[in-house]
């Protein structure tokens, strides 16, 4: 079965300052990685996923994450944190050939600060 | 790009009483959507995959009677909380899969803006 791990229910940080969210998973095949990020009393919104190729994928509003195959992580990174960034992001994987779920972390709320 | 249009955004309702929720995908057909359900502060539990034409998939633990999935066209599906109590309150979100090019790779999610449902 497929699970992903985000190890902090919430990360706080000063902005202009780098930023970074923690995502584990485990995969029995190839996994497909996606993040996502929510707004109070909204859905989700897609900001990138790996699928393959380079292990650093960028992404939607300055974001960007690593692919590590041997720590089976996939951490959401930004250079420099704004305050409109506070929100809720997830993480969520898919197997290759498995179907077509989402498997989603349990979330990390996100807190930029001036 | 891709849009899903849930509503409504936002409904209250009496115990007892039924509540539609409706999913559409505006600029592409959607073979496949997602129905979620989450709790305050806590992550997305899918409740049943439906896939146009054919019967919903539940989830283990998700009660299919109550909890009725219609995806009769490739651009919509909807959710129907039958017989509602307080403790179907809950943010439900409904995404919408797509494929865009060849290769599983291009398999997308684009997600509804949720409906906030509250049984009083």
């Amino acid at each position: 079965a497929q699970s992903v791990a985000q190890p902090e229910d919430q990360v706080n940080v000063a902005e202009g300052n780098p930023l970074t969210v923690k995502c584990t998973y485990s995969v029995s095949g190839n996994p497909y990685l996606f993040w996502y990020v929510q707004y109070p009393n909204r859905g989700l919104q897609f900001l990138l996923k790996y699928i393959t190729g380079d292990n650093l994928v960028k992404g939607s509003y300055g974001f960007e994450a690593e692919f590590n195959k041997s720590q089976t992580s996939f951490h959401l990174k930004k250079p420099s944190a704004l305050v409109s960034d506070s929100a809720l992001y997830f993480c969520a994987v898919r197997v290759a050939g498995g179907g077509n779920k989402l498997t989603f972390g349990t979330g990390t709320q996100l807190k930029v600060e001036l | 790009g891709a849009v899903v249009s849930q509503h409504p955004s936002r409904v209250i309702c009496k115990s007892g009483t039924s509540v539609k929720i409706e999913c559409r995908s505006l600029d592409f057909q959607a073979t496949t959507m997602f129905w979620y359900r989450q709790f305050p502060k806590k992550s997305l539990m899918l409740m049943a995959t439906s896939n146009e034409g054919s019967k919903a998939t539940y989830e283990q633990g998700v009660e299919k009677d109550k909890f009725l999935i219609n995806h009769a066209s490739l651009t919509l599906s909807t959710l129907t909380v039958t017989s509602a109590h307080p403790e179907d309150s809950s943010f439900y979100i409904c995404s919408a899969a797509r494929v865009s090019g060849t290769g599983t790779g291009n398999y997308g999610y684009t997600f509804g803006s949720g409906t906030r449902l509250t049984v009083v």
